[in-house]
């Protein structure tokens, strides 16, 4: 069974302070993403990861970078947190041109 | 760009059908799915379908395709508790679109 683990699954922080979230599979998939998802609005990618060192934006980049040294790891860098980055994040890896696993999420509140 | 809609919300009693509905944009997909999330966790593939195919049928999931109108359904016999979760459509093209195009999520609640 593929298996998708995220670091925490509870993360409370300050504003302004850095936060990593990280991400593992042990499937060796080429594809790695991230989203977050919040009430109403569903499922929305923030960036993604085709190969390692490799990156591409998704649909809301602003104030997250990621990165991807090895191939089963894929974190995502909130620089500065603010409050409107709480949210549930949840990472997700694929081979190529197949349907998408999922990790628990990272119930991430920033005060 | 492709869209994916869906209905937010969905109540049903135990043990009837319930049937989530979701319509999408995008003639080209190839692959639609079916995610559930359970509270507080992460999505779960339940099934898919390729485009090629009108139904599919796994245990209590049935899932059709109308191609024509894109409507996919997903339908779920004798519904229980255990099946109150959030669900999610999501489609995908081949080749370099790998990227799935998902659904807000219907909330599914079922009552006794």
């Amino acid at each position: 069974d593929v298996k998708v683990t995220q670091s925490s699954r509870y993360l409370v922080k300050r504003t302004g302070e850095k936060v990593f979230l990280e991400c593992v599979q042990d499937m060796d998939h080429e594809n790695m993403f991230w989203y977050r998802q919040d009430p109403g609005l569903g499922l929305r990618l923030i960036y993604f990861s085709y190969d390692v060192k490799m990156k591409e934006k998704g649909d809301i980049p602003e104030g997250y970078s990621v990165s991807r040294e090895k191939k089963e790891r894929f974190s995502l860098i909130l620089e500065s947190a603010s409050t409107n980055q709480t949210s549930m994040y949840l990472c997700a890896s694929s081979l190529p041109d197949s349907e998408q696993f999922f990790g628990p999420g990272t119930r991430l509140t920033v005060l | 760009g492709e869209d994916v809609e869906q209905s937010l919300f969905l109540s049903v009693r135990e043990g009837d059908s319930s049937v989530i509905n979701c319509t999408y944009t995008d003639s080209s997909s190839t692959y639609l799915y079916w995610y559930k999330q359970e509270p507080g966790a992460g999505l779960q593939l339940l099934t898919y379908i390729f485009s090629n195919m009108d139904m599919k049928q796994d245990q209590r999931l049935t899932v059709l395709l109308n191609k024509k109108d894109k409507h996919l359904s997903l339908r779920i016999a004798d519904t229980q508790t255990g099946d109150s979760a959030i669900y999610f459509c999501a489609e995908r093209g081949t080749g370099g679109s790998y990227i799935p195009t998902f659904g807000r999520g219907t909330s599914l609640i079922v009552h006794p």
